[in-house]
Order: structure tokens, then sequence, then C-alpha cells
């Protein structure tokens, strides 16, 4: 099973900030997945990179995809209150068949103070 | 309408009961999904149904026992339940079992062991 290692574990910052989010693995990804929980709620697709160095943007979020394929990060640019929330890289192994089993990484725990 | 349901969105038990959780999808999927978040937040697999077909079972008593009726439902069934058991519970699913598809996840059941 891949193990994802997802940092930091907690991050609080004031609305406008700029911020960065990781997710490392010794073993390469076929592809990877950032989700987003907020309370009370199941999680959310934001994005999925399958191309090593790949960059994709959703708004103020910007997904790199490692060039080895072994690590993401996730930034998002002037932090906005309502981006409050619990992020999860998820990731399935590289090769053999994939039954569609997710690992997730261990979470961030964004807070955003107006 | 609601794409991945579950009911009930809370419950709480007392140990060595037994109790149900019910989830159903109307996005037409065949695959759907039981995971468990602990109290740290992570996220962790407990099964994978692919049309009606068990197809992950990871390292979970045999206290809990998954069941799907048809494609859009799939229901967890917990037997003497624990105080290791409390934790949030979601159900998802997804078009099928193949790698980079998108889950899709209900609003979850937090379950309280007293």
């Amino acid at each position: 099973t891949q193990l994802l290692e997802q940092s930091p574990q907690f991050l609080s910052i004031q609305e406008g900030e700029n911020l960065t989010v990781y997710c490392n693995s010794s073993s390469v990804f076929s592809s990877l997945q950032w989700y987003r929980q907020e309370p009370g709620e199941g999680p959310v697709l934001l994005v999925t990179v399958v191309t090593g160095g790949e960059v994709k943007k959703l708004k103020r979020l910007t997904f790199q995809f490692g060039d080895a394929r072994k690590d993401s990060s996730l930034h998002i640019t002037a932090a906005q209150p309502g981006d409050t929330g619990l992020y999860l890289c998820a990731s399935q192994n590289a090769g053999g068949t994939s039954y569609g089993k997710l690992t997730f990484g261990q979470g961030t725990i964004l807070t955003v103070h107006p | 309408d609601t794409a991945v349901s579950q009911t009930p969105k809370y419950l709480v038990t007392q140990m060595g009961n037994d109790k149900s959780i019910k989830c159903e999808q109307n996005l037409g999927h065949d695959t759907m999904y039981w995971y468990k978040q602990d109290s740290k937040k992570f996220l962790k697999i407990m099964f994978s149904y692919n049309n009606k077909e068990l197809i992950i079972n990871e390292t979970v008593p045999n206290r809990f026992s998954p069941k799907s009726p048809d494609k859009a439902h799939l229901n967890l069934h917990i037997n003497s339940l624990e105080l290791g058991d409390s934790a949030v519970y979601f159900c998802a699913s997804s078009q099928d079992i193949l790698a980079q598809e998108t889950q899709y996840f209900g609003p979850g059941t937090r379950l309280l062991v007293l």
C-alpha cells in the first residue's frame, strides 16, 4: 500500500495570504487527486493530475505534479475564509490493476481568518 | 437531488449493539465504497463493490458486513459494536473501478459508541 505524507497537518492564516500544501510518497503515483472536505460534509474532488510535471489551475488554486510523479503540491493564492476546510491528497499505485482503491494522506486542516 | 445519500446522519449507540448504515446513489454508477474517517481525520477505505460484487475488503474485522442488494445501494452492518468503532463512515460511488475515476462521497454517518 502506498503511503502518502501530507504537510503541514495544520495551517492557520489570515485572509489574503498565500499557502502551499505538500503531498509526498516514496513510490510513483499513477495519478494523484486532491479533495476538499468541509465540516459535516464528505470530501469533494478538486482535481486529478496524471502526467509528471503537470500543472492545473482552478481559480486561485494551483496544483502541481512532480516530474517523477512522487510528489504534488497545492498552492492557494490570496486565501479566503471560504477556503477553510480539510485538504486531502489521494493516490492509486502505479502499475497493476487498480480497483478504484484510493489511499489518502493524513490531511491538512486549513483555517483562514477574516 | 442528492447524488450519494446516507442514513442515518448521526448514530449513538451502546457497546455490544448491532447497527446498520444505509447508502444510496442515484448517479447510475457501477462501483460503491465504504470509508472510515477517524478522529484525526484520516480516511481509509474499508470495502468496495462493483456491480454488487465485493472487490476490495481491507483488513476490516468481520463484525463489519457490507451488503449490496443492487448497484444503487450499499449497506454496512456492524455487529457487537466496540468503542473503537466510533468514527465517521462515508459511502462513495464512481462510474466504474478504473483508476482516475472521480469518487463522489456521501455526507457521512457519525457513529458514536458509548
